[in-house]
């Protein structure tokens, strides 16, 4: 079973609106944190926002910020007033425990395109 | 927060030579460094998990003598693509474990092999 499911392959958003990136996620382990990074064309991997399982409040930095439900097992993304800057691909992962430290399981991304 | 050295950003080699990857955590001291692939258009899956002084471990499928990792200290983990052929052009990318609520990750490198 995938354990990070992004069901949205592809989103367009009208620059200034807000648009929601979706992400569930599966696991048995009491103990997880979600990740959302953004990747532009560069490849390089910019961390944007994080969510611990046991979080009481929805993680928020700037014009991110996470739908944390946590009894559906989702953790959707909401970027806030879209810029033309946040046209890449994103994705959500997840971290199960702590043994392992940092390693992540990803899901398979979603390309946003900011339309002006 | 963490500052990571991927080196090179890209490289092109002939069909079975060798790559070398390098990874640096320049300012905090990693002890474990997770090396991921990630194919066009796709997304990124773990290969294997470097330990600094022991041996390397790898994900189901992934060849050990393909892709070799050394961790020979705390701050430096190398991958390197042996005899490499055009199914291993990819992206690869690093990430030192550092523990906290945030996961760094190197510039990556883009192999092409033709």
């Amino acid at each position: 079973a995938q354990k990070i499911t992004q069901t949205q392959p592809g989103m367009f958003v009208q620059e200034k609106e807000a648009v929601t990136l979706d992400c569930t996620y599966d696991t048995s382990d009491p103990s997880y944190g979600l990740f959302w990074y953004k990747q532009p064309s560069s490849g390089e991997m910019i961390f944007l926002i994080y969510q611990g399982s046991y979080d009481q409040q929805n993680a928020t930095e700037g014009r991110y910020s996470l739908n944390f439900q946590k009894a559906r097992k989702s953790a959707n993304l909401v970027i806030s007033a879209s810029q033309l800057g946040d046209s890449a691909m994103y994705f959500c992962a997840m971290r199960e425990g702590f043994v392992y430290g940092n390693k992540l399981v990803f899901g398979a991304g979603t390309i946003l395109r900011v339309k002006s | 927060g963490a500052v990571v050295s991927q080196h090179p950003s890209w490289v092109i080699c002939k069909s079975g030579t060798s790559v070398k990857i390098e990874c640096r955590s320049l300012d905090f001291q990693a002890t474990t460094m997770f090396w991921y692939r990630q194919f066009p258009k796709q997304s990124l899956m773990l290969m294997a998990t470097s330990n600094e002084g022991s041996k390397a471990t790898y994900e189901q499928g992934v060849e050990k003598d393909k892709f070799l990792i050394n961790h020979a200290s705390l701050t430096l983990s190398t991958l390197t693509v042996t005899s490499a052929h055009p199914e291993d052009s990819s992206f690869y990318i690093c990430s030192p474990n550092y523990g906290g609520t945030e996961a760094f990750f190197g510039q990556g490198t883009r192999l092409t092999v033709v």
